[in-house]
């Protein structure tokens, strides 16, 4: 079955880039109709979607934080990846990737498969 | 107004009916799902498309909807059931999750 599991490193000074990848196995990316998202949780808070990338290569962002988004598609690594420009500490959060089925014709659905997470420290 | 609301905090004692409700604008015109997230552990999709389950989630588990509100009930609660639960659904900017509920088995 489809697994997923992020990657990235844990710890990033304010200002700089954050960049996580997300490792599919089980499964081609690039086959069927998906959305591959990341969300974020920060500690002892809630669920906050960040962005996501379909099979075909169309992306969609979370306007309040899009200006400093870049996410992408790697087929051929079976990955996708998440770029947060000029991080502060609001970005500290445990990051999840996911992947979303859409419903028929609304493009939006269920986050069907989880990563386990990983933690991700914006300090000095 | 575009988000989600759901009580923080709902209390139950084992074998009682747990309900918690997720209030939205958008849910007369867009599914709900929900997500189930126990301590240290990445959310799971209990329900989806308002009141479907997935293969795996208890028969305990349903979901139901009416006008802007929708309704994640437990039927018969085992103490393996508590955690936080999310729902989460459309907005005009995208997917949107409601702040959460942490149910306590007491």
């Amino acid at each position: 079955q489809v697994q997923l599991q992020e990657s990235g490193p844990g710890l990033v000074k304010p200002s700089q880039t954050l960049s996580l990848t997300c490792t599919v196995s089980g499964g081609s990316i690039s086959n069927g109709n998906y959305y591959w998202n990341w969300i974020r949780q920060p500690a002892g808070k809630g669920l906050e979607w960040i962005g996501r990338v379909h099979t075909s290569g169309s992306i969609n962002y979370n306007p309040p934080i899009k200006s400093r988004l870049t996410i992408s598609l790697d087929t051929s690594k079976n990955q996708f990846s998440l770029t947060v420009m000029s991080v502060t500490a609001a970005d500290t959060a445990l990051y999840y990737c996911a992947r979303e089925e859409p419903e028929g014709a609304t493009r939006w659905g269920a986050f069907d498969i989880w990563g386990p997470g990983t933690v991700v420290t914006v300090s000095s | 107004s575009n988000g989600l609301s759901q009580p923080s905090s709902v209390s139950v004692s084992p074998g009682q009916t747990a309900r918690i409700p997720c209030s939205g604008d958008a849910l007369p015109r867009q599914y709900a799902y929900w997500y189930q997230q126990k301590a240290g552990q990445a959310p799971v999709l209990v329900i989806y498309k308002d009141s479907k389950r997935p293969s795996g989630t208890p028969e305990r588990f349903s979901g139901s909807s009416s006008g802007t509100t929708v309704t994640l009930t437990i039927s018969g609660v085992q103490a393996e059931d508590e955690a936080d639960y999310y729902c989460h659904s459309i907005g005009t900017s995208g997917t949107m999750f409601g702040g959460g509920t942490k149910l306590a088995v007491v």
